[in-house]
């Protein structure tokens, strides 16, 4: 077990649908960082929350958002869903400052049909 | 061109074996250089850290950086059936602590 829990494991939705993922960081670390991995992107970073705000963003699509909240839990939110966005969504939190070291969750498998 | 480039694999060797893994890049502004391990259904795991130029050993495992061709490896030695999983590796430039990833090699070790 990382420490990093992310729920749900998997999630089947229909296209059109929203959905969200949710992610608790491991005890101390105040960084969240959300990934997507596919096959053919590799793994994609999507969006870092750093103590309750937002503090980098990468490729993430306009209809994807996310938040952190006082307990420093993540949510991620994912609208208008495409079979694209099919994949899987990795939590992963640090110690802020650090360049190294992320501790990633085991990931939410979505589905889109 | 992506700015870190992986051979996917897989890669399939026998048990014992020496393993080389490797990753290209194109921003010489990479200053960290990380390898990940993910095992089927899990997050990635970091397994070693360098940063610059040079060589890092930690157990069976050697990381080697070479800036100058903006190539870097991971060596696994007496490879293990264990060892099975996806390597990827990482790059962050100075400044910052987003990394880049590589698409991963698929490394199969068979006993």
């Amino acid at each position: 077990d990382s420490g990093v829990t992310q729920t749900p494991k998997h999630l089947i939705t229909a296209t059109g649908q929203r959905v969200t993922l949710r992610c608790s960081p491991r005890s101390g670390d105040l960084s969240v960082y959300w990934y997507q991995q596919s096959l053919d992107q590799g793994l994609q970073f999507l969006i870092q929350y750093y103590n309750g705000e937002e503090r980098a963003k990468g490729n993430i699509l306009e209809r994807f958002s996310a938040q952190q909240f006082p307990d420093l839990h993540s949510e991620l939110n994912l609208s208008s869903l495409e079979l694209g966005d099919s994949a899987l969504y990795f939590c992963a939190s640090s110690v802020e400052g650090q360049s190294y070291g992320y501790t990633f969750g085991s990931g939410t498998r979505l589905t889109v049909v | 061109q992506k700015e870190v480039e992986q051979d996917p694999g897989p890669l399939s060797v026998p048990e014992g074996a020496i393993v080389s893994l490797n990753c290209t890049y194109s921003n010489s502004a990479f200053q960290y250089f990380m390898w990940y391990r993910q095992y089927s259904r899990k997050g990635p795991e970091l397994l070693m850290y360098t940063y610059s130029s040079g060589n890092k050993e930690d157990g069976r495992f050697t990381a080697q950086v070479d800036k100058s061709s903006k190539y870097i490896s991971l060596f696994i030695r007496d490879s293990q059936p264990s060892d099975s999983a996806t390597y990827l590796c990482a790059m962050i430039p100075g400044g910052s602590y987003i990394p880049t990833f590589g698409r991963g090699t698929s490394l199969i070790v068979h006993p």
